[in-house]
């Protein structure tokens, strides 16, 4: 079956980055597109961008523009998020979401497990 | 891009129907038959229950359905279920060619 397993827990200090990552199985990860999603502990899901995995196009929130890359490692059928210049404000669940195959509003379907980001002095 | 604008809570009796409303603008939710909904229980994933606004991906009960009028989205829950208490966020493509979300749901079963 379609699954996404991403990588653990992060406790990162603020002004430094965090990488995320999602390993994909089960689909071909080629003809994918890979999204971020992420959510703050009770608030809303914001989404942050995502990737066209066969062309390796992105497109990004303008909320995280300047501070976030989205890449894919297509060897491994991996995706990773980025995200730099940590403040406190950025600590939340992060979840990667594939889009299957890639389209235009194409939807979130599977969903990783999520990760969760800590950024504290 | 603002979130797309949602009631903070809707709840209802078992057996009920509810319906959740998704406000956009003509640059997303009304531009566009993108239109999907989640469902969040705590602590999980959230999980694909409507896409390309009223399609049902398989496996998911057809208590759930929806709609579109304009520039808003509905969800509506029929025969409301006690494992139905848990969070709805819709979703939108947009013309920036990026995605929104919605403000988020809590619905309740009284």
């Amino acid at each position: 079956q379609m699954q996404l397993v991403q990588s653990g827990p992060e406790v990162k200090k603020p002004g430094t980055s965090v990488k995320v990552s999602c390993k994909a199985s089960g689909f071909t990860f080629t003809s994918s597109a890979m999204q971020w999603v992420r959510q703050a502990r009770g608030q809303r899901l914001e989404w942050i961008g995502w990737i066209v995995v066969g062309s390796g196009n992105t497109n990004y929130a303008q909320k995280f523009q300047e501070r976030v890359t989205i890449t894919r490692d297509m060897s491994t059928s991996t995706a990773h998020m980025e995200l730099s210049s940590l403040r406190s404000e950025d600590t939340a669940v992060y979840y990667c979401a594939a889009v299957v195959p890639a389209a235009i509003g194409g939807v979130f379907d599977p969903w990783g497990q999520g990760t969760l980001v800590t950024v504290s002095s | 891009q603002s979130a797309l604008t949602q009631p903070a809570s809707v709840s209802g009796s078992p057996g009920q129907s509810i319906t959740i409303s998704c406000t956009g603008t003509s640059s997303d939710v009304g531009g566009y038959n993108y239109v999907s909904w989640y469902q969040q229980h705590p602590g999980k994933a959230p999980k694909l229950i409507i896409y390309d606004v009223g399609n049902r991906p398989s496996g998911v009960s057809n208590r759930f359905s929806g709609s579109k009028s304009g520039n808003t989205a509905s969800l509506t829950i029929s025969g409301l279920q006690a494992e139905d208490e848990a969070d709805y966020y819709c979703s939108s493509y947009t013309s920036s060619s990026t995605y929104v979300f919605g403000t988020g749901t809590k619905v309740t079963v009284l």
